[in-house]
């Protein structure tokens, strides 16, 4: 089975604090993203990577960065987080090749930013 | 207006029903997404599909290319069938990203 980790299930941050949010895929898969997940908004792409130390901006990306030095590992980072990057972070991650391109998700990370 | 419009945003039926979720779209796609998302977050693609009809146990998802709609039916619906589904649409190969509808929280009661 594939399975995607996410470091943390729950987060507590103050304003202010640099974050990471670690997400590691067991599966070889050449894509991956992270999402935020708010009420009434629905997922949201933040960044993406389609390989190592590739990247390339969502719908979403001001505030955050993203960091992908080995194909397993994709990062994200809140250089300053604020109060509204509390939200649900999901990783997901798909393979390129074939016709079998699902995303398979993480159990996500709540971000609470206080 | 979204590029992927749910129909109902919030659906309760009693166990048994037979449920229908819809899904509109858009855009130009080559392959659409259904995906479940129970309490605590952990997301579960369900079915992809770029045309014609899928079946997995009492799941069945169908898409109208032409129409640009997609329905996903539960049949002999049960308690842990409640989650909010979730519908997204995206190319069949490359880097694949996905634009999601913004779910339809689906509740069986007893």
């Amino acid at each position: 089975d594939v399975k995607v980790t996410q470091s943390s299930r729950y987060l507590v941050k103050r304003t202010g604090e640099k974050v990471f949010l670690e997400c590691v895929q067991d599966m070889d898969h050449e894509n991956m993203f992270w999402y935020r997940q708010d009420p009434g908004l629905g997922l949201r792409l933040i960044y993406f990577s389609y390989d190592v130390k590739m990247k390339e901006k969502g719908d979403i990306p001001e505030g955050y960065s993203v960091s992908r030095e080995k194909k397993e590992r994709f990062s994200l980072i809140l250089e300053s987080a604020s109060t509204n990057q509390t939200s649900m972070y999901l990783c997901a991650s798909s393979r390129t090749s074939g016709r079998n391109n699902i995303q398979y998700f993480g159990a996500g990370t709540r971000l609470s930013v206080l | 207006k979204n590029e992927v419009e749910q129909s109902p945003q919030n659906l309760t039926a009693q166990e048994g029903e037979f449920i229908t979720i819809n899904c509109s779209y858009s855009v130009g796609i080559s392959a659409l997404h259904w995906l479940q998302q129970h309490p605590g977050g952990g997301i579960v693609s369900l079915f992809m599909l770029s045309s014609g009809k899928k079946k997995h146990g009492r799941l069945i998802a169908t898409i109208n290319i032409q129409e640009k709609h997609s329905s996903l039916h539960i049949t002999a619906s049960h308690p842990r069938d409640s989650a909010v589904y979730i519908c997204a649409v995206g190319p069949i190969q490359g880097a694949q990203k996905l634009v999601f509808g913004q779910g339809t929280r689906l509740t069986i009661n007893p």
